[in-house]
């Protein structure tokens, strides 16, 4: 089965600064690859997904990149505000109803 | 956009009792929903996955008899801790899809067994 590594576990930047958080996916057929926003307490919200037929997908400070060959995607905050602190999951999954595999976390703190 | 809903939001049982989660799609069916399991500071692992009208399918370690999971309509699928147990303690997640791959997720609950 599908198998999702994300690095790194923690992560501090400086209020500006940029953050990158990086995944390795396992299976060559996950084609869906979405990353999560996870306040304390709360369930995760998708900030942004990227599919597999798309090298770069950007919402404003957002963006996510996808390398198929090398089976890893990342995910790029720039202009990072404190209000961006919380922790990301990275995600897989195929085509139709198949479950999400979530990475380990990223702890994103950034720092006024 | 689509809606799913989880109930309870927080719920604090005994040792040994049994306890109930909903999950309901609100304006889309769902044919598979998906249960999460989140330990503090861990991310989210699945237990199960239910299909409406069929048996769901266990993940390698959790325990079916434990963690019954019942989706008897297209919207609707409940998930009952019996016999909890502190070491069950945790955050249950459902999520949905409709068409597409989006996932929808419910609100969570927390489950606390004292």
């Amino acid at each position: 089965g599908e198998n999702v590594e994300q690095h790194p576990s923690t992560l501090s930047v400086q209020e500006g600064d940029s953050a990158v958080i990086k995944c390795t996916y396992s299976d060559s057929a996950s084609n869906y690859f979405p990353w999560y926003k996870q306040e304390l307490g709360k369930r995760p919200q998708l900030i942004i997904d990227i599919r597999s037929n798309v090298g770069e997908k950007k919402d404003q400070r957002i963006a996510v990149t996808l390398n198929k060959t090398a089976k890893h995607f990342s995910l790029h905050i720039t202009e990072t505000q404190p209000e961006d602190s919380a922790v990301y999951f990275c995600a897989a999954s195929r085509a139709g109803n198949t479950p999400l595999v979530f990475g380990k976390g990223t702890r994103l703190s950034v720092i006024a | 956009g689509a809606v799913v809903s989880q109930h309870p939001s927080r719920v604090i049982c005994k040792s040994g009792t049994s306890v109930k989660i909903e999950c309901r799609s609100l304006d889309f069916q769902a044919t598979t929903m998906f249960w999460y399991r989140q330990f503090p500071k861990q991310s989210l692992m699945l237990m199960a996955t239910s299909n409406e009208g069929s048996k769901a399918t266990y993940e390698q370690g959790v325990e079916k008899d434990k963690f019954l999971i019942n989706h008897a309509s297209l919207t609707l699928s409940t998930l009952t801790v019996t016999s909890a147990h502190p070491e069950d303690s945790s955050f249950y997640i459902c999520s949905a899809s409709g068409t597409g791959l989006f996932l929808h997720f419910g609100n969570g609950t927390r489950l606390t067994v004292t």
